[in-house]
């Protein structure tokens, strides 16, 4: 089993709609980090997560971390063609090594 | 650019041959990872040097070696691989400690053996 669980694996969205993407671990979270991959290519960073609670924006896009630090959400608000891509969680959960989720797919149609 | 370079982008290689993956870093990063991502599967770690020594080896195959001369840069021999190797090899780079465990990755070698 993976040591992170991301939901939806994959989704299609109407351009200016917003969507929502989880990432669920059974271990505590000391950093989490969601990244951008465009197809093929490497990651993209877009945020980094430490505090439960916490919660960052960047342009459109919004995560947040819970306060028991197990759970994140990635959020886009009124989605573009340019959010299309392969959003992955990664988690710090052991001493130097990053964990990572299966990744979301995410699709928007104009 | 993320400061994470690795060459080739792309490479083809046959079974039998021995190729050599590199990655550069010029961020002063202590640790240095290979990633695997096959098609619909999680990226998985291969191997993590941190200040040089490797710290982490995934029950990666021995046809997979990699070496890290310095914090700079880090390599990963080929040689025998199988069709199911291709995949997208990342390379990435972090500070090595847990206040900063933040990565840089690079854009990756998309490997195809024949």
């Amino acid at each position: 089993s993976q040591e992170l669980e991301q939901s939806p694996q994959s989704l299609i969205v109407q351009e200016g709609k917003n969507l929502t993407i989880n990432c669920t671990s059974s271990k505590t979270l000391y950093g989490l980090y969601w990244y951008k991959q465009k197809y093929g290519e490497g990651l993209i960073f877009l945020m980094m997560l430490q505090k439960g609670g916490e919660e960052k924006s960047h342009e459109k896009i919004t995560a947040k971390l819970d306060e028991k630090k197990q759970q994140s959400s990635l959020h886009i608000t009124a989605s573009q063609p340019s959010h299309a891509g392969i959003y992955l969680c990664g988690a710090d959960l052991d001493d130097y090594k990053l964990s990572f989720g299966a990744g979301t797919t995410v699709t928007v149609r104009a | 650019e993320t400061g994470v370079t690795q060459t080739p982008r792309h490479l083809v290689m046959g079974m039998t041959n021995k190729k050599s993956l590199k990655c550069e870093q010029h961020l002063g990063h202590n640790a240095m990872y290979w990633y695997k991502q096959s098609a619909k599967k999680p990226l998985e770690l291969m191997f993590v040097y941190n200040f040089k020594e490797q710290t982490e080896n995934n029950s990666v195959p021995s046809r997979f070696s990699p070496e890290c001369p310095n914090s700079s840069h880090l390599f990963l021999h080929l040689h025998t691989l199988q069709p199911e190797d291709s995949a997208l090899y990342l390379c990435a780079s972090s500070q090595g400690d847990r206040e900063n465990t933040e990565a840089f990755f690079g854009q990756g070698t998309r490997l195809t053996v024949v």
